[in-house]
Parts: C-alpha cells; structure tokens; sequence
C-alpha cells in the first residue's frame, strides 16, 4: 500500500526562526512529489520535485528531494505569522492521482 | 487567467438526499481531479477524468460518481448521503498530470 507520511503533524515557532519539514514515501509509480500550503481552503501550489539532490527555491522557502531515501524536505527561514498554515506533501504517481500526507500544522507566533 | 471554479461554495443537504458539485478547470487543461478533505481522513483521492473519460478511479462506494463534459468541466454526484460524506470536496486541473491547481472547495454538510 502506498504511503506518505508528513513530520512533525504540527510545531509552533516564533517570527524569525527556520522551519524543517519532512515528507517520506512508499510508493509504486512515483511520478513527482508535490508542496502544497492550505490557510482555509484551496491548497496553493508551493514546489513540484522530480529529480534527485535538486534544490528548488521561491524566497524564503526552498526543497529538496531524495529519491534514493524516498524523502523530501521543506525548509521555511525567517519565519512570518503569515506562514502559519497546513503544508501538505503530495505524491503524483502516472496513474493520474496525488496521494497526499496528512499534514504539517504550522503556528509562527509574533 | 482565471483559475479553477468550484460551486457551489457551501452545500446543507439531510441524509439520503443526492448532490451535485461542478467545477470548471483552468482554461487549456483537460485533466480534472476530485479529492475529498476530512479532519479524520486527510485528502483523499475520488476520481480523475481527461477529455471525458475516467481514467482512474479512488476507494470510494459508487456512490460517489462524476463525468466530464467536451468543454473540460466536470462534475461530480453524490447519492443517498449519509453524515459520514460531510467533508471538503476539492477538484484540481492539470496540464501535465504533474502539476495540479486546485479550486477553493465546495463545503458540503450533511445533517
């Protein structure tokens, strides 16, 4: 059976600090792994990983993914109280479907 | 460009009633997907359709139901609800298969 398993499920920071975000998975028919942030309703895109050892980076976020450990992190710097959210990690597999993790709650306090 | 539409916003439905949800993905995309959001269960994965056809299908009872049509929309049913499917229904468009926008949801309660 397929799995994507998110840690920590939840943490609380303050502004300023550096988050790490973990996302491991076992799955057939990988495809890409998936960064999603979720504040009410719509997950917003953040990173789609494919390759190995490929850092990608949007501001103060930025991702990895080990495809020989079968983990991707996500990192947060100088955190804001707006990044308090539900980053969510997902697996696209080519059989057209994303199977997600739970979630990781995140609370940045001023 | 506008993004994914979902409607309606917020459903109340009594149980055994049907409901049906649409959702009009990004202009250029043919690949529309359907998940379910709960507290207890996470996203999880309904149906997908790409120009009209299912071509995969989640773990749910056939109740759950959708279709697409020629201009890409789709929708998606459920019958004789029961108060266990009151969740967050969220459909995504595609491009590529890799890369999927989602719509903000239709909020169902089932009372």
């Amino acid at each position: 059976e397929d799995k994507v398993v998110q840690s920590p499920l939840s943490l609380v920071v303050h502004e300023g600090d550096t988050v790490t975000l973990n996302c491991s998975y076992e799955v057939t028919n990988f495809r890409s792994l998936l960064w999603y942030k979720q504040e009410k309703k719509a997950p917003t895109f953040l990173f789609m990983l494919t390759s190995s050892g490929i850092e990608k980076k949007s501001g103060r976020l930025s991702s990895i993914l080990d495809k020989k450990e079968l983990f991707s992190i996500l990192n947060i710097t100088a955190t804001q109280t707006g990044d308090s959210a539900v980053y969510l990690c997902a697996v696209a597999f080519n059989d057209y479907k994303l199977s997600f993790g739970a979630g990781t709650t995140v609370t940045v306090r001023a | 460009k506008a993004g994914v539409t979902q409607t309606p916003r917020y459903l109340i439905k009594t149980r055994g009633q049907q409901v049906t949800l649409s959702c009009s993905p990004i202009s250029g995309h043919r690949s529309v997907s359907w998940y379910q959001q709960t507290p207890g269960q996470g996203l999880q994965f309904l149906f997908e359709y790409f120009s009209e056809t299912q071509r995969n299908k989640g773990n749910f009872p056939g109740r759950f139901s959708g279709r697409q049509f020629s201009n890409s929309r789709s929708e998606m049913n459920v019958s004789t609800l029961e108060l266990g499917d009151s969740a967050l229904y969220l459909c995504a468009s595609s491009l590529t298969s890799s890369g999927y926008t989602f719509g903000s949801g239709t909020r169902l309660t089932v009372v």
